[in-house]
This record gives structure tokens, C-alpha cells and sequence, in this order.
């Protein structure tokens, strides 16, 4: 099972601000098959990122996603409002797909 | 477009089991895996299974082998995920999802997710 874990579990930042986040995975992630999500409170998660550096539909360009391997990040270049939320990283060559255990991202 | 919808909430006793429903529409049900997650209040996201729509063919997490079982209708586009035995701590809210085509073409992300199902264990 490739166990991910994600840095740093909460992070306090202001609007206008750049956000970095990270997931790092046990094994390598082979086809970079790593995909980013967003969560708000009561919601499904949304899809932001996949393939590690791909926008999904609808992801504004302030989100980018780079890494390969073991290493990934994800970056928001300045910071809205409503960026504030959790944030998850998922592997998805495998099975048991895993996911990270979030980052929450608060605003300061 | 595409979209799954579950179903509502429920409250159960300890020891007994439910059965979640996901309705999906607006693109061919059978091409598609729906994977199944759930998330415990203020927790993570833990993957539970996925199911094979066109086949019927079935992974589990480990953790829920022998006690989670997922079922699909492909006459009304339904993909179920029902949960024996229940305690406290199977009270989450339950998602689907849909997951890489079974066609092929490589694997897929999360696009598209059912709106969640709160479920409660409670006596």
C-alpha cells in the first residue's frame, strides 16, 4: 500500500498570500497518477490536479501542481478567500487507492 | 452532464447494517468504476472499494473485507455499497465516486463525486 503524507497538517496564511503544500509518498508514483483535491466543510471533494501538474476543468491557474516520484506539491500563487479549506493528495495507480490526510488551510 | 446521487440519511442501531444507493446520469453507467469512500467526522478520507459496473467485479480494502459489500443494477444506473455490523465507529458521512474508465485507457482521478451520505450508529 503507498502511504502518503502530507506537510504541514494546518497552515496559516493571509489573502494575497502563496500557499505551498506537500505530499510525499512511501513508494514511487509511477505515470505521476497524483491528483489534488479541495474539500469545504459539508461538500464532496473537488478535483483541482491530476496527472501531478494537470488542472482539472474549472481550476483556477492560480493552483499548480509539480513533483514526480515520491515528491509533490501543491502551490496557490495568492491566496482568495475562498481558498481556505482542506486540502488532499490521492495516488491513483494503485490499489487500495490512498489518500493523504489533508492539510487544513486557515486563514490567519 | 455527469452526476451521481446518493442517497439520504440514516440512522442505525449497533449491529445493523445499511445500504447506500448512487444514481448515476448523463454518461454510459457501465464504462466507468464507482469507488466508494467514507469520511468519520473531522477525519480524512478513507477509500473503501470500488466495483466494476459492467462486470460486477469487486476490490475491497483490506479493512472492510467480509463486512462491506458492493453491488451494482445496471438497469437503472445504481451502483450500492452496504455495511454489516455496524458500531460507532462506522458513523461517516459515505461517498461515491467515479473512477477510471473499464475500457482502459489508463487510470483515472476522482472527477465526479456523489454528494455524500451521512451515516449515524447510535442507540
Amino acid at each position: 500500500e503507498i502511504v502518503l503524507t502530507q506537510s504541514p497538517g494546518t497552515l496559516s496564511l493571509s489573502p494575497g498570500e502563496r500557499a505551498t503544500l506537500s505530499c510525499r509518498a512511501s513508494q514511487s508514483i509511477s505515470n505521476s497518477y497524483l491528483a489534488w483535491y479541495q474539500q469545504k466543510p459539508g461538500q464532496a471533494p473537488r478535483l483541482l490536479i491530476y496527472g501531478a501538474s494537470n488542472r482539472a476543468t474549472g481550476t483556477p491557474d492560480r493552483f499548480s501542481g509539480s513533483g514526480s516520484g515520491t515528491d509533490f506539491t501543491l502551490t496557490i500563487s495568492r491566496l482568495e478567500p475562498e481558498d481556505f479549506a482542506v486540502y488532499y493528495c490521492q495516488q491513483y495507480v494503485d490499489s487500495p487507492r490512498t489518500f493523504g490526510q489533508g492539510t487544513k488551510l486557515e486563514i490567519k | 452532464q455527469v452526476q451521481l446521487v446518493q442517497s439520504g440519511v440514516e440512522v442505525k442501531n449497533p449491529g445493523a447494517s445499511v445500504k447506500v444507493s448512487c444514481k448515476a446520469s448523463g454518461y454510459i453507467f457501465a464504462d466507468y468504476y464507482i469507488h466508494w469512500m467514507r469520511q468519520a467526522p473531522g477525519q480524512g478520507l478513507e477509500w473503501m472499494g470500488w466495483i466494476t459496473p459492467s462486470s460486477g467485479v469487486i476490490g475491497y480494502a483490506q479493512k472492510f473485507q467480509g463486512r462491506v459489500t458492493m453491488t451494482r443494477d445496471t438497469s437503472i444506473n445504481t451502483a450500492y455499497m452496504e455495511v454489516s455490523s455496524l458500531t460507532s465507529d462506522d458513523t461517516a458521512v459515505y461517498f461515491c465516486a467515479r473512477g477510471s474508465a473499464s475500457t482502459g485507457g489508463g487510470s483515472l482521478p476522482f472527477n465526479y463525486w456523489g454528494q455524500g451520505t451521512l451515516v449515524t450508529v447510535s442507540s
